[in-house]
């Protein structure tokens, strides 16, 4: 069965670096999607990207944030200077259609900031 | 802007019982979609069940249903028999239909723990 795959699984980082979280969504799929969740709240919507641009974004993400589809294949989400509150699972997501079709979700990527 | 709600930080059930969790949201719109997720310990997220706000016809996928009262804008979700295996968090999701936005609107989420 496809499935969207995030490497790595967890990645501990010092407060000031970058980071570079991949995804590989499902190869059909269309609308790709990042989202969080800082551990024991609910999980957050940063961003959307269709036809190879950014078609929607949150408050959270702000410049220190960026998305990628390099190659067809991989999304990423580059965190350019961490803080200690990028601490969080991040979750990439991806759908085939608008609408009601169902978002398949990564195992997500486990961020600690220290 | 678009709310959901889960009044139920916790619950608890017991095996081959049936336990229902509530989840109220906010929208101007009339129409959208509705979404339960589940998130085991693993943490991956995974669509237990949708509802899509036109059909008044409640959805069930198996042991899982929900009651959907779209005039009191709420979304409660019904598991049936539970298994020790439905022990997980369960989150509530609301997705627009207008205005170009294709994310998902969670709620905070409720741990249900099935009891042997």
């Amino acid at each position: 069965e496809p499935e969207v795959t995030q490497t790595p699984s967890h990645q501990v980082t010092q407060m000031g670096q970058e980071v570079i979280l991949r995804c590989v969504p499902i190869s059909n799929h269309l609308y790709f999607y990042w989202y969080r969740q800082i551990l024991g709240q609910k999980v957050e919507f940063l961003v959307s990207f269709y036809n190879n641009e950014i078609s929607e974004k949150s408050e959270i993400f702000d410049d220190q944030f960026s998305v990628e589809r390099p190659d067809g294949s991989n999304f990423t989400l580059k965190i350019r200077s961490t803080k200690l509150e990028d601490s969080a699972m991040y979750f990439c997501a991806s759908n085939l259609e608008a609408g009601f079709t169902e978002a398949f979700f990564g195992q997500g990527t486990r961020l600690t900031v220290v | 802007a678009q709310t959901v709600t889960q009044s139920q930080p916790e619950m608890s059930v017991q095996e081959a019982e049936t336990v229902t969790l509530s989840c109220t949201y906010d929208t101007s719109e009339n129409n959208y979609y509705l979404f339960w997720y589940k998130q085991p310990p693993s943490r991956q997220m995974i669509l237990v069940i949708r509802q899509e706000a036109y059909k008044q016809q409640n959805a069930t996928e198996n042991r899982f249903s929900v009651n959907f009262q779209k005039a009191a804008k709420s979304f409660s979700l019904k598991i049936s028999d539970s298994q020790l295996g439905d022990t997980a968090m369960y989150f509530c999701a609301f997705r627009a239909t207008q205005g170009g936005s294709e994310k998902l609107v969670f709620g905070k989420g409720t741990k249900l723990t099935v009891n042997p």
